[in-house]
């Protein structure tokens, strides 16, 4: 039982690449999300979805996009990389939309030069 | 909206010792769920304690415990008999988990908690 799985855990990229965070669980949680963490402001939820083909947005969506095609997985994608996206970004999931207790992957931390 | 407030940036405390770290926060909302949530430097997000608005009696896991003042809008956080591995940042944080897709975390900007040998 691996939990919720994050990767990569590191990343470089220039402005203006794009590229995608995975995030994966294997608990057959309902609910998942995608919270980044900058200094100074705690953590903001970007992207949630309460199942497979179901996503909306959070506090700061702008800038990335986000598909769930199985409950398992729930990528987020960066597709134009600007340097106010480097951050740390979180995958949360719950077993179920409601429930109050998240489980956390390990993190992502991303700069983009 | 929810707000989340410590405004203690940094602490630190002598192994053994007791600290109390401080929350408030600002709902209209009469049921909803507090956290504490532990970040070592690993990263990893740790659930420490949760509280339910409803119940009065405040919430105890092991060394941690709650001051949880509904009126006051005040969630604090002791930990007893600090231990080394108790170093990290701890955030508060609130959810209203009563709306479809309302379940997000309003998370505090954390204090940075130091235990010294």
């Amino acid at each position: 039982n691996a939990g919720v799985t994050q990767t990569p855990k590191f990343q470089v990229l220039k402005t203006g690449q794009s590229m995608t965070l995975q995030c994966a669980q294997d608990m057959n949680h309902e609910y998942m999300s995608w919270y980044r963490q900058d200094p100074g402001m705690g953590l903001r939820l970007i992207h949630y979805s309460v199942g497979a083909g179901i996503t909306d947005q959070g506090e700061v969506p702008n800038g990335y996009n986000v598909s769930r095609s199985t409950t398992e997985d729930f990528p987020l994608r960066l597709l134009s990389a600007a340097p106010s996206q480097t951050s740390v970004y979180f995958c949360a999931s719950s077993y179920r939309a409601g429930a109050n207790v998240l489980t956390f992957g390990a993190g992502s931390r991303l700069t983009v030069l | 909206a929810q707000t989340v407030t410590q405004s203690q940036p940094e602490m630190s405390v002598q192994e053994a010792e007791t600290v109390t770290l401080s929350c408030t926060y600002d709902t209209s909302e009469n049921n909803y769920y507090l956290f504490w949530y532990k970040q070592p430097p690993s990263r990893q997000m740790i659930l420490v304690i949760r509280q339910e608005a409803y119940k009065q009696q405040n919430a105890t896991e092991n060394r941690f415990s709650v001051n949880f003042q509904k009126a006051a809008k005040s969630f604090s956080l002791k930990i007893s008999d600090s231990q080394l591995g108790d170093t990290a940042m701890y955030f508060c944080a609130f959810m209203n988990p009563w709306g479809f897709g309302n379940e997000k975390l309003t998370f505090g900007t954390g204090t940075r908690l130091t235990i010294i040998p």
